[in-house]
């Protein structure tokens, strides 16, 4: 089975400043099998980026996604206030789908 | 648009056994593969279960392996989940979800659209 760990946990900083989240596997990961969601609180959660890198259908241009084989990166331009959530990470490999534990993106 | 209304969750006893359904509109729901994802109070996203598009392969977590059962009625858009032997670490937030890319399509792993959830409360 796949892992994937995301770091940091919990990340702080300020609307205007840059983010970047983790995602570490503990095998390889096909780069075209490798999504970002981000979860606000009380909703479902929404698709940011799949394939590694390209953008679902309405994400701003300031999410972008980038890495392949073990090591995967969302990054975040310029953080806007509705950016602050929670992101994780998610792969499918051998019929099978599993989910990061999740970074926290809160107001500094 | 894809709109997945979930239902059937509520507050049920341990070793008990309880069917979800999610109600499907806005696509071609018999072209798609489609999931289950649960959320624990405060934990984060756990993938549970997938179903092809005709209902003819089937995948699960290994943590509900056994104990759960994806289902599919194409001709009534709508996707299930059946869960036996009930207990506390069951308690979560239950979505569904569709697969992405292309209606027949192979599939792309990643979840496209999601459900708002069904709340399932295991106690007694």
């Amino acid at each position: 089975e796949i892992v994937l760990t995301q770091s940091p946990g919990t990340l702080s900083l300020s609307p205007g400043e840059g983010a970047t989240l983790s995602c570490r596997a503990n095998q390889r990961v096909t780069s075209s099998h490798l999504a970002w969601y981000q979860q606000r609180p009380g909703q479902a959660p929404r698709l940011l980026i799949y394939g590694a890198s390209s953008r679902a259908t309405g994400i701003p241009e300031r999410f972008s996604g980038s890495g392949s084989g073990t090591d995967f990166t969302l990054t975040i331009s310029r953080l806007e206030p509705e950016d602050f959530a929670v992101y994780y990470c998610q792969q499918y490999g051998s019929s099978l789908y599993t989910f990061g534990q999740g970074t926290k993106l809160e107001i500094k | 648009q894809v709109h997945l209304v979930e239902s059937g969750g509520g507050v049920v006893q341990p070793e008990t056994s309880l069917r979800l359904s999610c109600a499907a509109s806005g696509f071609t729901f018999s072209g798609y593969a489609m999931h289950w994802v649960r959320q624990a109070p405060g934990k984060g996203l756990e993938w549970m279960t997938v179903i092809s598009h005709d209902g003819n392969r089937k995948y699960y977590a290994d943590s509900v392996q056994g104990r759960a059962t994806i289902s599919r009625d194409n001709s009534k858009n709508t996707l299930y989940l059946h869960i036996n032997s009930l207990t506390t670490d069951d308690t979560a937030l239950y979505f569904c979800a569709k697969e992405g890319g292309y209606s027949y399509g192979p599939w792309v792993g990643y979840l496209d659209n999601w459900g708002q959830g069904s709340l399932v409360t295991v106690s007694s």
